[in-house]
């Protein structure tokens, strides 16, 4: 079974709004990170997150980490069309190998 | 643009032959990663080269295989396809050896199996 799970799977919002995205993994890390995919196209890098950090900030993104209850979540906020894509959270297991990648939350911002 | 480049774009092939699908990672990368994206599995972690040799395999079948050269370009090839093996096949590199660092993806090759 898949580290990283997202929720929710899909996610319509109005241009504007805030959007969060939640990902649950099972096994101990040393990192989470977050990527973006436009629509059939390449993952792009959004933001890495240590296991020894609760928060961490990039432009309009925030990435929490809770090691406790495995999870993180991402927030986009004042969200524009133009963040229309699917997020995915990934995960490798403490050694630093295979990546895992969760299944992706579908977000649709309306503008 | 990545700087991770991925050749062919597109692909069109027919159930039971061969072909190669090759990467060019981001001047200075040394590990290099192969990714499969498909509707029903996700995106599946394939195996990871890292200056030359293969440091990690994940769900890769028998039927693929892949290669890093001396000059750091990939080659993922896939034999007897199936129907099945229709998705996206994504490279990505990174610098070091440790997947759990930032990896920079490539545009993708689309492979079609009729």
């Amino acid at each position: 079974s898949q580290q990283g799970e997202e929720d929710p799977q899909a996610l319509s919002i109005q241009e504007g709004e805030n959007a969060t995205m939640n990902c649950s993994y099972k096994t101990s890390i040393n990192n989470l990170q977050w990527y973006r995919q436009n629509s059939g196209r390449g993952l792009v890098h959004l933001i890495l997150i240590r296991s020894n950090e609760r928060e961490k900030h990039s432009g309009r993104l925030r990435v929490t980490l809770d090691t406790s209850k495995k999870s993180s979540s991402l927030l986009i906020t004042a969200s524009r069309a133009a963040d229309t894509a699917s997020y995915f959270c990934a995960t490798a297991n403490t050694g630093g190998f295979k990546t895992i990648f969760g299944a992706g939350t579908r977000l649709f911002v309306k503008a | 643009d990545s700087g991770v480049t991925q050749t062919p774009k597109h692909l069109i092939t027919a159930t039971g032959q061969r072909v190669t699908l090759r990467c060019s990672p981001r001047s200075g990368d040394l590990s290099v990663y192969w990714y499969q994206q498909s509707l029903d599995q996700g995106l599946q972690f394939l195996i990871q080269y890292y200056n030359g040799e293969e440091r990690a395999k994940g769900n890769i079948l028998e039927r693929f295989s892949a290669q890093q050269f001396p000059d750091l370009h990939s080659e993922l090839n896939l034999s007897s396809l199936e129907l099945g093996d229709s998705a996206l096949y994504f490279c990505a590199s990174s610098a070091d050896l440790y997947s759990y660092n930032e990896q920079f993806f490539g545009p993708g090759t689309r492979l079609t199996v009729l």
